[in-house]
């Protein structure tokens, strides 16, 4: 199965800044099929990008993804209070489709 | 807009089965692909596996064995049974709806704890 690798493990930022975060694969994902979620404790975590860059319906523009083959990123551009969340990469073009192990965003 | 509510025991004994139900409001759940995924407490996400509309499945191989999904088209509803849990069957359960075949999983519940303890 392919294993996703995501950095940091924690990020502390200020509302406005700018936050990247990685993802990398133990091999390269098929078609580029890779997905990042917003998740809060005790929430439905949320769909923000899919095929690596494409945002899900109703995704604020500040959200972006890029990335192919094996190293992937998601760029928040102006952080807002909401942004402050958990934040999981999926891979979904092989199977078992399998996920980081999540990126904390936390308020500086 | 659809919707997905996980319900089930919050508390399994060991060595019992976990089962736990999806019910979809606001949409149908056929022709569609229905998903079950699990985070253990301090950990990360895990996927247990899918189930289309039609009754065909894929699991994940760590769990194959002891996995079975079922759909309710009546009920609008698919469930998630897992037998012989232990400790380590600990976890929040969510349910999910994919977009299609080659789609993440977009919609999901807010999920449901589980725990495995005597």
């Amino acid at each position: 199965e392919i294993v996703l690798t995501q950095s940091p493990g924690t990020l502390s930022l200020s509302p406005g800044e700018r936050a990247t975060l990685s993802c990398r694969a133990s091999q390269s994902v098929s078609s580029n099929n890779l997905a990042w979620y917003h998740h809060k404790r005790g929430q439905a975590p949320r769909l923000l990008i899919y095929a690596a860059s494409i945002r899900a319906t109703d995704i604020p523009d500040r959200f972006s993804g890029s990335g192919s083959g094996t190293d992937f990123t998601l760029t928040i551009s102006r952080l807002e209070p909401e942004d402050f969340a958990v934040y999981y990469c999926q891979q979904y073009g092989s199977s078992p489709r399998t996920f980081g192990q999540g990126t904390k965003l936390e308020i500086k | 807009q659809v919707q997905l509510q996980e319900s089930g025991p919050g508390l399994v004994k060991p060595s019992e089965t976990l089962s736990l139900t999806c019910t979809v409001s606001g949409g149908s759940i056929n022709n569609f692909y229905w998903s079950w995924i699990r985070q253990p407490p301090g950990k990360g996400l895990e996927w247990i596996g899918y189930i289309y509309s039609s009754g065909s499945t894929t699991y994940n191989p760590s769990l194959k064995s002891r996995v079975t999904m079922s759909v309710d088209m009546s009920n609008n509803q698919f469930s998630l049974k897992l037998t012989s849990v232990t400790a380590a069957d600990t976890a929040v359960y969510f349910c999910s709806r994919r977009g299609g075949s080659s789609s993440p999983e977009v919609t999901w519940g807010q999920g449901t704890l589980v725990t495995v303890s005597s």
